[in-house]
Parts: C-alpha cells; structure tokens; sequence
C-alpha cells in the first residue's frame, strides 16, 4: 500500500524566513511519480512539481527548491525568503507510475507566513 | 483550455435530497478523478475513470454515492440521499498517464 506522510500539522514562521515542509513516503513500487501542490485560502489545488522516482536531483524554481531522497524516502519543499502569498496548505502526493493512476495525499500542512 | 470545470461552485440541501455535481474534465485528458475534502479525513479519492470507464470505486464511501462518465468531456457524481457528513469540498481532477493531474475549484457542499 501506498502512503504519505506529513507530519508538521502546521507552521508559522515569520516573512523573509527559510521553511522546509517536509514528506516522508512509503510505498512498494520501484517507480513512481512525487507530486507538490499548494491549496491557498481561495481553496483550489494548485500544482507545483512533478518528480519522477528514477531522477534524484533537486530541483529549484525561484524561491522554491525540493529535496527527493530515495534512501530515506523523502521529499521536502523548502520556500526561500517567504513571503505573505506563500501562506497556504501544502499538499504532499504519490502516484504509481505503471498501474492504477490514483494520487495519494498526505495531509498537509498548514502554512502561515506573518508580516 | 479554460482547465477542469465543476458545477455549481457551492451547495447547500436539506438531509435527504439528492445533490448532483457536475464535471467537465480538460479535453485530451483520459483519467479523471473525483476527490473529497474534509478536515477530518483530509483529500481522499473516491472513484477515478479511464476512458469513460470506471476503474476505481474502493473509496465511494456508500451505496448513496454514484458517479458516472457518459462521455469523455463531462462527469456526474451523485448523492441520494444526502446526509449531513456528507458535507465537504468535492474536487474534480483531470489529467494524463504523462502528467500531473488538474484540478477543478471544487464544489463545497453543505447538507443541512
């Protein structure tokens, strides 16, 4: 079975600071797609990256970067020099890459960057 | 693409009634998934379709809940009768085997 973890509920931090949100995962498969989405206050989920099992490098957009290791099965968000719009609940994903197509969520963290 | 569409954006029926909602998915896509949001038991998947056909239905939580796709542009999930705990968002996704999946704006129902 497949599973993902959050375990930091939420988080408040103050703007400018660094935060690492982090995903710890389980699963069977040899290879399978990580997924980040963002759900701001408005509500809808929105996508952030895709990262398949078999490409370990980090990735950096801006002032977001993720950190994928499969040894310790994690992949965590980490937001540079926060900002305001950055609050949210962030979602951490899984999905199979070969069989059933179904996304696996864990259950978020809530975000808040204050002024 | 106008992305995936969900009617009506907000719900609000009395215990018993039936409630309908509504997706039109992103054209090309042949997965499509339907979701719920609650605070307790965070997104989990209900039903997901591929090519029309359903492939997933271990999480339609009861008999009260149906879903169907009678064509690769639109899809219905239907509660009847509604109950109360059955208040929650309800998202639409679509998506490929080669992408990530999209994501309509929900539709938050409230069954009082």
């Amino acid at each position: 079975a497949q599973k993902v973890t959050q375990a930091q509920t939420e988080i408040s931090v103050v703007e400018k600071e660094d935060v690492t949100l982090d995903c710890v995962y389980e699963t069977r498969d040899t290879t399978y797609y990580l997924f980040w989405y963002k759900q701001p206050p408005s509500g809808e989920l929105v996508f952030l990256i895709r990262r398949n099992s078999f490409d370990e490098q980090n990735e950096i957009s801006g002032r977001y970067s993720w950190n994928f290791q499969k040894s310790t099965s994690s992949f965590n968000f980490t937001i540079t020099a926060s900002q305001v719009v950055d609050s949210a609940v962030y979602f951490c994903a899984l999905r199979k890459i070969q069989g059933a197509q179904k996304l696996v969520f864990g259950q978020g963290t809530r975000l808040t960057i204050n002024p | 693409d106008a992305g995936v569409i969900q009617s009506p954006r907000h719900e609000v029926t009395e215990m018993g009634q039936e409630v309908t909602l509504r997706c039109k998915p992103i054209s090309g896509h042949d997965y499509l998934f339907w979701y719920r949001q609650t605070m307790m038991r965070g997104l989990e998947l209900l039903i997901y379709f591929n090519n029309n056909v359903p492939i997933d239905d271990s999480g339609m939580p009861e008999d009260r809940f149906s879903a169907k796709m009678p064509n690769a542009s639109f899809s219905t999930l239907k509660i009847q009768p509604s109950e109360p705990r059955d208040s929650a968002v309800y998202f639409c996704a679509s998506g490929t085997r080669e992408t990530e999946a999209f994501f309509g704006q929900g539709t938050r129902l409230t069954v009082v």
